[in-house]
């Protein structure tokens, strides 16, 4: 149980088109999803917070305004890179947080994307 | 504010060697500890858990023992296998807070 998928795995889009990655619990309802970003050989860099029918909080010094983050349902979160640029090439990570399990968070796969 | 250290990798042993990376932390509250593992090109998996002083989270042959006095959460093998080689992230939360993630410390295990 407790699973979590993402898609696409990974991308390629050219510099200034728009990308956006999915985030769905499969077998359970999240309150909350996280969105985070991993560069090469570093940790993870909590980008935002999504509850399910609000907006999204978003970590210092990340542009809210370019990584659009939708929380449509309990099962499902979007990450839009808008205006996508070479510097926005990384790998993402969604996790989710289990409504009667208080702190554990789940982890997607991770979509890796590429700007050219 | 809550931060989480890890060892500096990378870790490189040889298969059935003992592994230790250590973990400390500093946190304002009683949190929770974690460790995750993550294989090349994967998401994270939770390792192990503990959440309060003196529990230990086990899994597939790793151990770590939540230790308040050090203010530590270092992950032990005894025997490690070539399938081990990761990279291993200690964390903490506490409350509803964000996860708190150390550097991360990469893992080659040879044959």
């Amino acid at each position: 149980g407790a699973v979590v998928s993402q898609h696409p795995s990974w991308v390629i889009c050219k510099s200034g088109t728009s990308v956006k990655i999915e985030c769905r619990s499969l077998d359970f309802q999240a309150t909350t999803m996280f969105w985070y970003r991993q560069f090469p050989k570093q940790s993870l860099m909590l980008m935002a917070t999504s509850n399910e029918g609000s907006k999204a909080t978003y970590e210092q010094g990340v542009e809210k305004d370019k990584f659009l983050i939708n929380h449509a349902s309990l099962t499902l979160s979007t990450l839009t890179v808008t205006s996508a640029h070479p510097e926005d090439s990384s790998f993402y990570i969604c996790s989710a947080r289990v409504i009667r399990e208080g702190h554990e968070q789940y982890f997607g796969p991770g979509t890796r994307l590429t700007v050219t | 504010g809550d931060s989480v250290t890890q060892m500096e990798g990378p870790v490189t042993l040889s298969e059935e060697a003992f592994l230790t990376i250590n973990c400390t932390y500093t946190a304002t509250g009683y949190p929770s500890l974690f460790w995750y593992v993550q294989y090349p090109g994967e998401g994270l998996q939770l390792l192990l858990k503990a959440t309060k002083a003196d529990d230990k989270g086990s899994n597939k042959g790793f151990e770590a023992t939540y230790r308040k006095e050090t203010t530590s959460f270092h992950l032990e093998k005894g025997s490690v296998q070539v399938s081990d080689s990761a990279v291993y992230f200690c964390a903490l939360i506490w409350g509803y807070n964000k996860l708190i993630f150390g550097a991360g410390t990469r893992l080659a295990v040879h044959p």
